[in-house]
This record gives structure tokens, C-alpha cells and sequence, in this order.
């Protein structure tokens, strides 16, 4: 089946620091993924939506320059969270969402716990 | 995006079935009902989706009201990996965007 998969699985920062979050699909081309971030006892709430070669397309209240996606390729969409503070911690979860896979279904990756200390 | 209301929580026993309901009172015509269900600390993972018709696949079976305005995941049955968050998600046309809502959490007791 599709797999995705993110990297790094946790990652804890001193805060001001910039970190990337690698979202990798593993046997598909992507044409589209998605980020979500989600606090503790919360529903995932999407970020951000990349197709590869374009800009991604953020959701209201989201700081494109804050939390930068790039799409480079079919199979890899980063995240980079610049300066990141505590309050940016969460549980960050990409998706992807292919042409040649499953109609209408998307694959999530395992998550990125991201701790600012 | 039509919204969906589902219960907070849910319990089961070990190989019983379970029937999770979700209502969507102000589904459209082109809105497919798609279900994911999130295991602790992990990824959501896609369940089951369909558009009018009743549908099975190896993990569960989605029951649509002939008024498409409710609709229930039943999985046959429940073992403990079953426990999860499970999501009702109305999604407009053939890709659009998934809009998570807060879930029916289930718990599996042995």
C-alpha cells in the first residue's frame, strides 16, 4: 500500500531555532500534500496545502512566513517552523494525496512531535 | 464544507461490532462521506468512503441513509486496535480538502 513517511519522528529545540520536518512519500507520486498540526486532545487542523512546483496555499490564521513549505518534488514536501517558540509546540502530521494511488484517499505519515523548549 | 456531528465517545467489548453513527443534516449532492480513525500518537488512517450506496472493504462497512443524512461505519468486529478516534469527514467533489472534526473516541474493552 502507499506509504508515507516523516522525518524527524521527534525533535526538541531551544526556542528562537528553526527546524524542517521532512514528508516523504515512499512508493507514490504526490501530487498534492497536506500539513496538519495537532495539540494535545485536539483535532488535526490543516495548515497548509502544497502541489509540487507551486506555493502552497495556507489556511486562514496560518503564517506562511512563520512555517515555510516547499514541494521540490513528487515525493518530498518540507516544513520548516523559523524561530520557532514553546507555543509552537504540537504534533505535526502530513498527508498525501496521489493520482496513481487510491481515489479520494488521502496517506498520512506518522507524525512529528515537536517540543520547544 | 457541510459539517458533522458525531458522539464524544463510545464503548465496545472485545469481538462484538460497533456502530458509529455520524450526521450530516446539511449534506449537498456531491459530498462524499469519508471515515479515517487515528490510533494514539499516530497518523490518521483512511477507513471507508462512499457516495450513495452502502459499502464494505476489508475493515469495515459504511451504511448511508437513503436521504444521505446520516450515516454509520460499522466494524464487525471490535478488537482492542480498534481503539482509536474515528472521523465523519464530508468532503466536497473528488479531492478537496479533509476538515477534521472532534471524533467519536472508542474504546475497546477485553
Amino acid at each position: 500500500g502507499a506509504v508515507v513517511s516523516q522525518h524527524p519522528s521527534r525533535v526538541i529545540c531551544k526556542s528562537g531555532t528553526s527546524v524542517k520536518i521532512e514528508c516523504r512519500s515512499l512508493d507514490f507520486q504526490a501530487t498534492t500534500m497536506f500539513w496538519y498540526r495537532q495539540f494535545p486532545k485536539q483535532s488535526l487542523m490543516l495548515m497548509a496545502t502544497s502541489n509540487e512546483g507551486s506555493k502552497a496555499t495556507y489556511e486562514q490564521g496560518v503564517e506562511k512566513d512563520k512555517f515555510l513549505i516547499n514541494h521540490a518534488s513528487l515525493t518530498l514536501s518540507t516544513l520548516t517552523v523559523t524561530s520557532a517558540h514553546p507555543e509552537d509546540s504540537s504534533f505535526y502530521i502530513c498527508s498525501a494525496l496521489g493520482l496513481a494511488v487510491a481515489y479520494n484517499e488521502q496517506f498520512f505519515g506518522p507524525g512529528t512531535r515537536l517540543t520547544v523548549l | 464544507d457541510a459539517k458533522t456531528t458525531q458522539p464524544n465517545s463510545m464503548e465496545s467489548n472485545e469481538e462484538e461490532p460497533v456502530h458509529l453513527p455520524c450526521n450530516h443534516s446539511t449534506i449537498s449532492g456531491t459530498d462524499y462521506i469519508h471515515w479515517y480513525r487515528q490510533l494514539p500518537s499516530q497518523g490518521p488512517e483512511y477507513v471507508i468512503h462512499g457516495l450513495t450506496s452502502n459499502v464494505n472493504n476489508r475493515m469495515a462497512s459504511l451504511a448511508i441513509a437513503e436521504d444521505r443524512k446520516s450515516s454509520t461505519l460499522i466494524l464487525h468486529r471490535a478488537t482492542l486496535r480498534d481503539a482509536a478516534v474515528y472521523y465523519c469527514i464530508l468532503i466536497r467533489g473528488s479531492q478537496g480538502n479533509l476538515i477534521f472534526g472532534k471524533g467519536t473516541k472508542l474504546s475497546v474493552k477485553p
